[in-house]
């Protein structure tokens, strides 16, 4: 996961936004990934962004993509309890995924 | 529909021991891969399975290591002479494949947690 950076933890109020960061380094990742992973469990994709896409929605989650400064992020609206996780972002390149660290998000009441 | 399943859950075993996990993908999915995750080093990819073609070895670190997938379907991935430092969730994704560069998610298993003593 070196190529791929994410912040290491984030605290969030429920109800309110998350916002997770995520840089990347190869230009040439054709999609952009965002998984979530629970104690104990696998990895549950939860959104992806193909890398000619600034922005994709979907329910709660919007993914926003630069792709000049290689950025990536994760907004989750109005965070639950349930959202408490690890998230990580990976680049798909040559058929593999490259991951980050992961970012462990803590919703507090 | 069922998703990826992976055996054991978890595996315990003494160093020096030959071990083997299971994967079974999503019926369809012609890609499989695996990943091995551990706190030092994260996800890390260690080898993709294609239909018949020959595998992406790439990632495996050892020749300790081994897999195959028989049938197009079941994949087993053999660690030999059991290390402590083999120690880690060993993850198994699947993809749908339609000859346009990842344009299916891989979507993964529970893993299985495998702890050398």
């Amino acid at each position: 996961g070196e190529d791929v950076e994410q912040s290491l933890f984030l605290s969030v109020r429920e109800g309110d936004s998350s916002v997770i960061n995520c840089t990347y380094t190869d230009s040439s990742s054709t999609y952009l990934y965002w998984y979530k992973q629970e104690p104990g469990a696998g990895l549950q994709l939860l959104t992806y962004i193909f890398s000619n896409m600034d922005m994709k929605q979907d329910q709660r989650l919007t993914v926003l993509l630069n792709k000049k400064d290689k950025h990536l992020s994760l907004r989750i609206a109005d965070t639950q309890t349930g959202d408490s996780a690890i998230y990580f972002c990976a680049e798909y390149n040559d058929y593999k995924l490259s991951f980050g660290a992961g970012t462990t998000v803590t919703v507090r009441a | 529909g069922a998703g990826v399943s992976q055996s054991p859950s978890n595996k315990v075993t003494e160093k020096g021991k030959d071990v083997e996990l299971r994967c079974d993908p999503i019926s369809g999915h012609t890609a499989l891969y695996w990943y091995r995750q551990s706190l030092g080093q994260g996800l890390e990819f260690l080898i993709y399975f294609q239909g018949n073609s020959a595998p992406d070895k790439s990632g495996l670190p050892s020749d300790r290591f081994s897999a195959e997938r028989t049938g197009g379907s079941v994949s087993t991935l053999t660690i030999q002479r059991t290390q402590q430092e083999d120690s880690a969730v060993y993850l198994c994704a699947s993809s749908q494949w339609t000859g346009g560069e990842g344009n299916q998610p891989q979507h993964f298993g529970d893993g299985t947690r495998l702890s050398i003593l």
